[in-house]
């Protein structure tokens, strides 16, 4: 089967621009995560969803991220105005039952 | 908020056994993972015990957990050097540590 993809691969931007990243999780996954991996640290989750509904947003800053998975497929997450310590690698991970998760390979996001 | 704890590096030779340490805090964590990262690449999942478990053993990999101190570990036997890779346990998907990076020296 084919794996989860994400667009871009990375980014460039300047602090307070806006950028967005797209993840296409499996086929048939209800389940999707994105989380956020800065250098050196483990991944950090921002949202989860169950189809297209939210389970938790709780880490998610919502003054400046934003997130959508519209008809529970494709998932964009949205950092407007992004800052210096949002530079990380931004991961999406899908699943169909808890045994087994799978990540693509990330955004990673340089804001400059 | 609930933790997951991971000691930061390890450096064993080809052949030896690795044992990867992890302690967590959430005690009402049902499933706990292990996951195996690559430079540049996103996480892949190695394995995962459920926590009415106390031991899964999946070839090279053996997975014990003491819920009493909750405490996960994950032996690989005859580590190669193609294990070389940052190791992260996680659980619930929730929470993940800050990962370890195994080193193995030919």
């Amino acid at each position: 089967e084919a794996g989860v993809a994400q667009s871009p691969r990375y980014k460039i931007i300047e602090k307070r621009q806006s950028v967005a990243f797209w993840c296409n999780p499996i086929s048939g996954h209800a389940t999707l995560y994105w989380y956020q991996q800065i250098l050196g640290q483990g991944p950090k989750l921002l949202i989860q969803f169950q189809n297209n509904g939210v389970v938790d947003d709780s880490q998610l800053p919502k003054d400046r991220f934003s997130a959508e998975r519209l008809k529970g497929v494709d998932s964009t997450l949205k950092i407007q105005p992004a800052k210096l310590e949002d530079s990380a690698v931004y991961l999406c991970a899908s699943s169909r039952a808890r045994d087994g998760y799978t990540f693509g390979s990330g955004t990673r996001l340089t804001v400059v | 908020g609930e933790d997951v704890e991971q000691s930061l590096f390890l450096s064993v030779r080809e052949g030896d056994s690795s044992v990867i340490n992890c302690t967590y805090t959430d005690s009402s964590s049902t499933y706990l993972y292990w996951y195996k990262q690559e430079p540049g690449a996103g996480l892949q999942l190695l394995t995962y015990i459920f926590s009415n478990m106390d031991m899964k053993q999946d070839q090279r990999l053996t997975v014990l957990l003491n819920k009493k101190d909750k405490h996960l570990s994950l032996r690989i036997a005859d580590t190669q050097t193609g294990d070389s890779a940052i190791y992260f346990c996680a659980d619930n998907m929730l929470t993940f540590g800050g990962g370890t990076r195994l080193m193995v020296k030919p």
